[in-house]
């Protein structure tokens, strides 16, 4: 089946530690994002890549790295300059075929800073 | 900018009951709007969507119309059942660059 995979569901890291989201798509599209999402505040657009090997800063950039080394795959690392990471982060994809494509969301990673 | 306004919730409702979720935008040129649903501990879903002014998304009984005039794109459905308890996005694309998101509303219907 066609879709976009993110791992771990839950995820748990020490304070002044870096780690890596996964977010895998098999769905062909070339645009892929990631979003953060905390209570009350929707979603916030942190990165997005139009195509491999290029990417370009959402409105909360700061923290994070993203790398697009293969068109199926956009990991997202939350540093450890990111000063509040707990949160919910959504990877999704788009055909950019077209105009304004539907965006497909995996299921979330949620994050946890202990 | 382009952004989304939508109304806060949470909003309670009895089964059968009539929802309106608003949803106004800001964005140059003709942007395609959409609504999106979230349930407990998931990703987005796509519910409907409208790409020019006048265009009527609709979708599991839900639906909303593109307003031009009046920048909106109200969410809509006549008889809410149980099942639709969730979080619901207004979205907007202007181009194939970034997609814009409301705060989104909680939706709770009770039996």
């Amino acid at each position: 089946d066609g879709g976009i995979t993110q791992s771990p569901k839950y995820l748990f890291r020490k304070e002044g530690q870096n780690v890596t989201l996964s977010c895998e798509q098999n769905l062909n599209h070339d645009a892929m994002y990631w979003y953060r999402q905390d209570p009350g505040q929707g979603l916030r657009l942190i990165y997005y890549s139009q195509i491999v090997n290029d990417f370009q800063k959402g409105d909360i950039a700061e923290g994070y790295s993203v790398s697009r080394e293969k068109k199926e795959s956009f990991p997202l690392t939350v540093t450890s300059a990111q000063k509040n990471p707990t949160a919910f982060y959504l990877c999704a994809s788009r055909s950019t075929v077209g105009w304004n494509t539907e965006a497909f969301f995996g299921q979330g990673t949620r994050l946890t800073v202990v | 900018g382009n952004s989304v306004t939508q109304m806060e919730g949470p909003v309670t409702l009895s089964e059968e009951a009539f929802l309106t979720i608003n949803c106004t935008y800001t964005a140059t040129g003709y942007p395609s709007l959409f609504w999106y649903v979230q349930y407990p501990g998931e990703g987005l879903q796509l519910l409907l969507k409208a790409t020019k002014a006048d265009d009527k998304g609709s979708n599991k009984g839900f639906e909303a119309t593109y307003r031009k005039e009046t920048t909106s794109f109200h969410l809509e459905k006549g008889s809410v059942q149980v099942s639709d308890s969730a979080v619901y996005f207004c979205a907007l694309s202007r181009n194939n660059n970034d997609m814009r998101f409301g705060a989104g509303t909680r939706l709770t219907v009770k039996p």
